[in-house]
């Protein structure tokens, strides 16, 4: 069974559509992430979520918004898609709690959007 | 602020040659440090970390030794393999960081027979 998965894997789209990314965990883990990663393979940590906040990059634009329905799965929706929204983006699921730093991240297979 | 740097690349070697990725990190408080691997195509997986100082993570025939007195996380292996060209980042994570992991630029691993 697939730790962490996310639905497309390749999501090719025209400037200005709305689309959403959507990633489950089956990890049981309480905390969830999304990363953007660019062509030079720089990873830009975007969103972190557990059910207590979200923790929003304050450069992330107010384009993209995640969507979590349940613990499991956290969704990315992006408004008004842009040529520079172009990457590979990538989630990440953990345990929090007092072990919070010697957590390991799982990541999903990653979504490579093309904006046209 | 919390940072790592990690040596920049492509890193090109020959198979069986021996293998040093440099990192080194800037962190209040006593972080966790890992090496993550992203083979081509695919998603980053956790290679080794270690959570406290002297510590040394191994996993694959890679090793990597955290040393506090050099603010230092090298990642090296002994012979490489064609199948270990991949990227290769580094990162850390402190309490205060909420569980954040905080991110090198990533290593450009090629291997060639």
């Amino acid at each position: 069974d697939t730790a962490v998965s996310q639905t497309p894997k390749y999501l090719v789209t025209q400037m200005g559509n709305d689309k959403s990314i959507k990633c489950e965990q089956n990890l049981g883990h309480d905390t969830m992430y999304w990363y953007k990663q660019d062509s030079k393979k720089f990873l830009k940590i975007m969103f972190s979520y557990n059910n207590k906040e979200l923790i929003i990059n304050e450069t992330v634009p107010n384009r993209f918004s995640p969507k979590s329905p349940d613990k499991a799965h956290l969704n990315l929706h992006i408004n008004s898609l842009e040529l520079g929204d172009s990457a590979v983006y990538f989630c990440a699921s953990s345990r929090s709690g007092l072990a919070g730093p010697k957590e390991t991240q799982y990541f999903g297979p990653g979504t490579r959007l093309l904006v046209l | 602020g919390d940072s790592v740097t990690q040596m920049e690349g492509p890193v090109t070697l020959s198979e069986e040659a021996f293998l040093t990725i440099n990192c080194t990190y800037t962190a209040t408080g006593y972080p966790s440090l890992f090496w993550y691997v992203q083979y081509p195509g695919e998603g980053l997986q956790l290679l080794l970390k270690a959570t406290k100082a002297d510590d040394k993570g191994s996993n694959k025939g890679f090793e990597a030794t955290y040393r506090k007195e050099t603010t230092s996380f090298h990642l090296e292996k002994g012979s490489v393999q064609v199948s270990d060209s991949a990227v290769y980042f580094c990162a850390l994570r402190v309490m205060d960081s909420n569980y954040q992991l905080i991110w090198g630029a990533g290593t450009k691993l090629i291997i060639k027979p």
